[in-house]
């Protein structure tokens, strides 16, 4: 079936780590997402890619990095300066480029990340 | 800056209940609407959407419509069951390519 497969589901890293959240779509979208979810937060946006080899920033990008060499994968590397990491993330893809021409966003089921 | 107010929770009804969750905003242009749903644990999924005033959006006995006069897109249920029970978000999309969340709404159905 086609989605979007977020991996790993829970993780674990002790303060001073990089650590690298997977994301995998093989919907043939175009665009991709990283959202940051906490509790009565809402969704914040970390990074978006409309293109392979291109990404821009979100509301909250500082401590967050990415890559976008494949048009299936946008891995998150949530570095070390990221002051208060523990939070769930999600990705999402959609096929338009932009947003406002009212297209889906579909999620995956998230990786919640918690910093010891 | 695009924002997106909604009502906040936990909403607690009993089954068969009438439901509405309220949400207003504010966006540059001509924004698209959307209701998204998301179960205890897992991603959000689209629920319903409006992309041009007044449309309705429907989807699962969930409407919404898009009224630009009040920038509103309150989203009804006439009788929510107990598999109802997520939390509910509102995001019309900001100008280029952003979506803008609400803090959304968590809804809990008791028998």
């Amino acid at each position: 079936d086609g989605g979007i497969t977020q991996s790993p589901k829970y993780l674990f890293r002790k303060e001073g780590q990089n650590v690298t959240l997977s994301c995998e779509q093989n919907l043939n979208h175009d665009a991709m997402y990283w959202y940051r979810q906490d509790p009565g937060q809402g969704l914040r946006l970390i990074y978006y890619s409309q293109i392979v080899n291109d990404f821009q920033k979100g509301d909250i990008a500082e401590g967050y990095s990415v890559s976008r060499e494949k048009k299936e994968s946008f891995p998150l590397t949530v570095t070390s300066a990221q002051k208060n990491p523990t939070a769930f993330y999600l990705c999402a893809s959609s096929v338009q480029r932009e947003a406002r021409f009212g297209g889906e966003l579909f999620f995956g089921e998230g990786s919640r990340l918690t910093v010891l | 800056g695009d924002s997106v107010t909604q009502m906040e929770g936990p909403v607690t009804l009993s089954e068969e209940a009438f439901l509405t969750i309220n949400c207003t905003y504010t966006a540059t242009g001509y924004p698209s609407l959307f209701w998204y749903v998301q179960y205890p644990g897992e991603g959000l999924q689209l629920l319903l959407k409006a992309t041009k005033a007044d449309d309705k959006g429907s989807n699962k006995g969930f409407e919404a419509t898009y009224r630009k006069e009040t920038t509103s897109f309150h989203l009804e249920k006439g009788s929510v069951q107990v598999s109802d029970s997520a939390v509910y978000f509102c995001a019309p999309t900001g100008g280029g390519n952003k979506l803008t969340f609400g803090t959304g709404t968590q809804l809990k159905v008791e028998l």
